[in-house]
């Protein structure tokens, strides 16, 4: 069974950092681009960024370029997404997501607040 | 850029009757291989979004077959055919390249 289970999230004040993490099982990894993908509190969904198999090609939403950084660790069947200089509006529940995305994670919320 | 506009935005169904999501995008979604990245998600209230269908009309795996997509180039169409309890909450459309979402059309039980 494709498992995709986050961590890592928080409460955090503005300026700061926090680093999700994604552990995947049941699939090969090493096989499928990732993504994360957020939904701020009653919103709808926000892609940020993807990442492809060998981890080589990144691409990212343009208000986080620059503060956020995709990473996986094949070897550890892991996603990662670095944040760093947080805002108020980066305040959502960030998913971690399979190809196309056909698999989701079941979110980390992220809290930006003072 | 490209903007994708669902509608409508909410929907009030009654159970065994048929409801109906456009999703339309402001360009041409046919990518120079031609195919059409274009999915379909749903959202139940506290959960995670699953995907419907890929590539227009390709359902996942373990979809009920109540559920089909269609449509080419701009617009497209989400059709349940018979609505049950389960299918309320939110539905997506994304395109697959630029991974933009549309708004969201809320489903609910009339």
């Amino acid at each position: 069974e494709v498992q995709l289970v986050e961590s890592g999230g928080g409460l955090v004040q503005p300026g700061g950092s926090l680093r999700l993490s994604c552990a995947a099982s049941g699939f090969t990894f090493s096989s499928y681009w990732m993504s994360w993908v957020r939904q701020a509190p009653g919103k709808g969904l926000q892609w940020v960024a993807n990442i492809n198999e060998d981890g080589r090609k990144k691409v990212y939403l343009d208000s986080v370029k620059g503060r956020f950084t995709i990473s996986r660790d094949n070897a550890q069947n892991s996603l990662y997404l670095q944040m760093n200089s947080l805002r108020v509006e980066d305040t959502a529940v960030y998913y971690c997501a399979r190809g196309g995305p056909g698999k989701w994670g079941q979110g980390a919320l992220v809290a930006v607040s003072s | 850029d490209v903007v994708m506009t669902q509608s409508p935005l909410s929907l009030s169904v009654t159970l065994g009757q048929p409801a109906s999501i456009s999703c339309r995008s402001s360009q041409s979604l046919v990518g120079s291989d031609g195919v059409t990245f274009l999915n379909w998600f749903h959202q139940r209230p506290g959960q995670s979004p699953r995907r419907l269908i890929d590539k227009v009309s390709i359902r996942d795996p373990g979809v009920p077959d109540r559920f089909s997509g269609s449509g080419s180039g701009t617009e497209f169409t989400l059709k349940i055919s018979r609505v049950e309890a389960e299918d309320v909450g939110i539905y997506y459309c994304m395109q697959g390249t630029l991974w933009l979402f549309g708004q969201g059309t809320k489903l609910e039980i009339k």
